[in-house]
């Protein structure tokens, strides 16, 4: 079974600019959940998404924003980058069905702002 | 959720057993302890996870006080592969179904020497 693939795996974008990142979850997996990882904030959730509906958010601005498709492909997008935008962006996917609910993460999207 | 309080780091010995403690004092009836790891680099890794009796799987023993205030993640036999932050996360649900968060704090950063 292929694991959680996120696409690209490295990108560098200049400020202002704006990015999206995807995530292709395990098969058969309708939950998928955005995390970013900075060395002075650790892993923050962003967002998760099932069945195409957005069910869960964190704590950042609405330049941080993402979508799901119907075949539970997930993208995240950050519109008008800030240095600080600069992190590692992870995606996990979980089944949610009873007893296999563990999240999965992907090896994630580590994104440069210059 | 719950928050946790983990050591900072702590160092073992190739071949010996790694036993990382987590204190949750404020865990709730309807949370679980999870374990996650993550090698430099990668997306954290799941390892196990439980809600009051101790479980075991071929990664990793998980052992919750019968209180559940605290509980102790053992590697039996670590290796230098088992080099990583180890995250001890307490949820409402396994895997996350508090709708795809699980709240990381800073870990345990576990050095494995030969």
């Amino acid at each position: 079974k292929a694991g959680v693939t996120q696409t690209p795996r490295y990108l560098i974008k200049t400020r202002g600019q704006q990015v999206t990142l995807s995530c292709s979850p395990i098969s058969g997996h309708r939950s998928v959940s955005w995390y970013q990882q900075t060395p002075g904030q650790g892993l923050q959730f962003l967002f998760e998404y099932f069945s195409e509906t957005q069910r869960n958010k964190g704590n950042f601005p609405g330049r941080f924003s993402g979508r799901q498709f119907s075949n539970s492909r997930s993208e995240m997008n950050v519109s008008t980058l800030e240095l600080g935008d600069s992190a590692l962006y992870l995606c996990a996917s979980s089944s949610l069905d009873r007893g296999n609910t563990e999240a999965f993460f992907g090896q994630g999207t580590r994104l440069t702002v210059v | 959720d719950a928050k946790t309080t983990q050591p900072p780091s702590m160092d073992c010995a190739e071949g010996r057993a790694a036993n990382l403690p987590c204190n949750h004092s404020t865990i709730s009836g309807n949370e679980y302890v999870y374990w996650y790891r993550q090698i430099h680099s990668q997306g954290p890794q799941y390892i196990i996870h439980g809600l009051k009796n101790n479980e075991t799987n071929e990664m990793a023993s998980l052992i919750i006080t019968e209180d559940r205030k605290s509980s102790t993640l053992i590697l039996p036999h670590a290796t230098l592969r088992d080099t990583a932050v180890y995250y001890c996360i307490v949820s409402p649900r396994a895997g996350g179904t508090s709708y795809g968060k699980l709240t990381f704090g800073q870990g345990t950063i576990l050095t494995v020497h030969p």
